[in-house]
């Protein structure tokens, strides 16, 4: 039963570091998304997908890629760490409701 | 620009009684609602809907109310206990958006024993 499933749940980055957050789904649903969300904040959409192959920017994408080549993954790439990054993401995936991971907390320094 | 406010940062209410959290949007393209539960370290988890064709949506102690002519919806719960204190957010999305929810910042509801 696993649903969503997020990795690594905690990071720290040191500034101009990269990574990748990797985040996986056994529902097989098309649509997938990548938010964040700050202390205080609503969840702010970063990227989406609607399907492998096919990915979009959501609401905060700079300083972000993502890809989709399978239907199971969405990776979240973070090219060059910023403190302004510091954030909890959640991956999520869709039928009609958002089903999300349990969140990773990046912390960059 | 906030297109879903929540205006009020936390709610405190007595076990048993009425919890009435608001959301209020602006954008009228959005014609589906949700609300959403979390707890700390843990994912958002979906808690009830409503689509605009309706203006009420009943799930046990749950109710959503959506008043379109004021863009402004309400989540009731009743009654209130304990395991509900967490954070709640409204979220938003419009026909033909990819699915993609605009939410508020949350209420961080919490329920006295």
């Amino acid at each position: 039963n696993a649903g969503v499933t997020q990795t690594p749940k905690f990071r720290i980055l040191k500034i101009g570091q990269s990574m990748t957050l990797q985040c996986t789904q056994d529902m097989n649903h098309n649509y997938m998304y990548w938010y964040r969300q700050d202390p205080g904040m609503g969840l702010k959409l970063i990227y989406y997908s609607v399907g492998a192959g096919i990915t979009d920017k959501g609401e905060v994408p700079n300083g972000y890629n993502v890809s989709r080549s399978t239907t199971e993954d969405f990776p979240l790439r973070l090219e060059l760490a910023a403190p302004s990054q510091t954030s909890v993401y959640f991956c999520a995936s869709s039928s009609g409701e958002l089903f999300f991971g349990e969140g990773s907390r990046l912390t960059v320094l | 620009d906030q297109q879903v406010k929540q205006n009020s940062p936390s709610l405190s209410v007595q076990e048993g009684r009425i919890s009435i959290l608001n959301c209020d949007y602006t954008n009228s393209m959005f014609d589906y609602f949700l609300w959403y539960k979390k707890y700390p370290a843990e994912g958002p988890t979906f808690l009830i809907s409503i689509s605009s064709i309706k203006d009420k949506n009943e799930d046990g102690r749950f109710t959503v109310f959506l008043n379109k002519s004021a863009k402004h919806l309400s989540l009731h719960i009743v009654p209130s206990q304990p395991g509900d204190s967490a954070v709640y957010f409204c979220a938003a999305s419009a026909t033909g958006a990819n699915s993609k929810l605009t939410f508020g910042k949350g209420i961080t509801l919490s329920v006295r024993p």
